[in-house]
């Protein structure tokens, strides 16, 4: 099992650029979710998932758009990028709460640049 | 919605020492208290959870208080060793409904060797 895969690792955009990144998760979990982390500000929720075909907007949602057409899959979006969209970005998934464990499986994360 | 405070923000021990780091949370409704810790580059594990039908939970040298009264909860780490150096993250949910955690600021601990 792979767990959870985050791709690019890395990626350097220039303002007003897009970008997708994509996470795919190998354990039907029903859960998905979107993170940002930014020096002593945490783990900020963008976006969520609660199962195929549905996406929820979270904490900090504004500038991100997200899909999830596959079980498997949660494509992060930016549209035009900000220099305050510069952070390191965790996709996570989970079992659906009450089924015996809440845990989140976070994916190794992908560091974006915007200049 | 649920707001999750967590302090310290930096600690700095001893190894050998203990190191405690609390988190306190708003909705009572709450019911699930994990933690996470990330090692520098690496993505955030959980180390160990509690839920509020349980005051305390053991784990080796890790353990973990519930308070719900005063809606705070805690993380004890005994006898520190240098591989205890990371970034501890408390969150808060409920296991019904849609379930989405909130995770406090995080608390970077130091052992010093």
């Amino acid at each position: 099992n792979a767990g959870v895969t985050q791709t690019p690792k890395f990626r350097v955009l220039k303002t007003g650029q897009s970008m997708t990144l994509l996470c795919a998760q190998d354990m039907n979990h029903e859960y998905m979710y979107w993170y940002r982390q930014d020096p002593g500000m945490g783990l900020r929720l963008i976006h969520y998932s609660v199962g195929e075909g549905t996406t929820a907007k979270g904490e900090v949602p504004d500038g991100y758009n997200v899909s999830r057409l596959k079980k498997q899959n949660f494509l992060l979006g930016l549209e035009s990028a900000a220099p305050s969209q510069t952070s390191v970005y965790f996709c996570a998934s989970s079992r659906v709460p009450g089924q015996g464990s809440e845990k989140l499986f976070f994916g190794s994360g992908t560091q974006l640049s915007v200049l | 919605g649920e707001n999750v405070e967590q302090h310290p923000s930096t600690l700095s021990v001893q190894e050998g020492d203990s190191a405690v780091i609390k988190c306190t949370y708003s909705d009572s409704a709450s019911n699930y208290f994990p933690w996470y810790k990330q090692e520098l580059g690496k993505r955030p594990q959980l180390i160990i959870d509690i839920r509020s039908n349980v005051g305390e939970k053991k784990d080796q040298r890790i353990a973990v208080t519930l308070n719900k009264t005063a809606k705070h909860f805690s993380l004890h780490i005994t006898e520190t060793q240098p591989e205890d150096s990371a970034v501890y993250f408390c969150a808060a949910s409920q296991t019904g409904g849609s379930y989405i955690p909130t995770f406090g600021r995080g608390t970077s601990l130091i052992v010093h060797p």
